[in-house]
């Protein structure tokens, strides 16, 4: 596979439950970030890694639990969601900023995820 | 105030027309990038063009190409040839200072949708 996946595409769960997001990236990139896309709102950014640690908390509910085990992967852990909690959560990958390389992110394709 | 603009919540297209998305900017830093994604219906976000502020020329990726306008903090989209398949939302994004050796953070438009018509 080329880019960026994930999985699951969708996903339907109860606010009890237990559910994690994967994304991997085949682009050889050392930054891994996951974003938030709610109905009529701008795309926010919940978690930055670089080279598998985390660099940016942008406030997010500890319901959220990210982990980055490598520059290849990253996980996204749900726990006791709430039905607001519902969204397209995006995955991006990117090169590590340096002069004269362009620091652009590639998404993938997204998860939905609707909490009941 | 917000960082990223843009105007124009609906724009309609006929098909092999040209289209602008306008896209204005916020920031006092001198070092920034200007990015626009594409998201059609099925969610993906697809990279179009990026523009950095020290850039001369204006950024272009075959139909794509951007009007940088630094003096005026704007940097639209232009698309030429409008395509059936151009019907998407799309996004400006901004990306404020220097993150060399690091990750960088991008901050989004609301967007556009563009709807292209026979």
């Amino acid at each position: 596979e080329t880019g960026v996946t994930q999985t699951p595409r969708h996903l339907v769960m109860g606010m009890t439950n237990k559910k994690s997001l994967k994304c991997e990236q085949h682009l050889g990139h050392n930054a891994m970030y996951w974003y938030k896309q709610s109905a009529k709102k701008p795309l926010e950014l919940m978690f930055v890694y670089n080279f598998k640690e985390q660099t940016e908390n942008n406030s997010v509910p500890s319901r959220f639990s990210p982990e980055c085990p490598n520059s290849s992967h990253l996980f996204l852990h749900l726990h006791t969601l709430q039905p607001e909690d519902s969204a397209l959560y995006l995955c991006a990958s990117s090169p590590t900023a340096h002069r004269g390389h362009t620091d652009t992110q590639y998404f993938g394709p997204g998860t939905r995820l609707t909490v009941l | 105030a917000q960082k990223i603009t843009q105007t124009q919540p609906g724009m309609f297209v006929q098909e092999k027309e040209a289209v602008t998305l306008d896209c204005t900017y916020d920031t006092s830093d001198p070092s920034y990038g200007l990015f626009w994604y594409k998201q059609p219906s099925s969610g993906e976000m697809i990279f179009l063009i990026y523009q950095g502020s020290y850039d001369q020329q204006n950024a272009t990726e075959g139909r794509y190409s951007l009007n940088f306008q630094k003096a005026r903090k704007s940097a639209n989209l232009v698309i030429s040839a409008s395509q059936l398949g151009d019907s998407a939302m799309y996004f400006c994004a901004m990306r404020e200072g220097d993150y060399t050796g690091t990750a960088s953070k991008l901050t989004f438009g609301t967007g556009t949708r563009l709807q292209v018509t026979l």
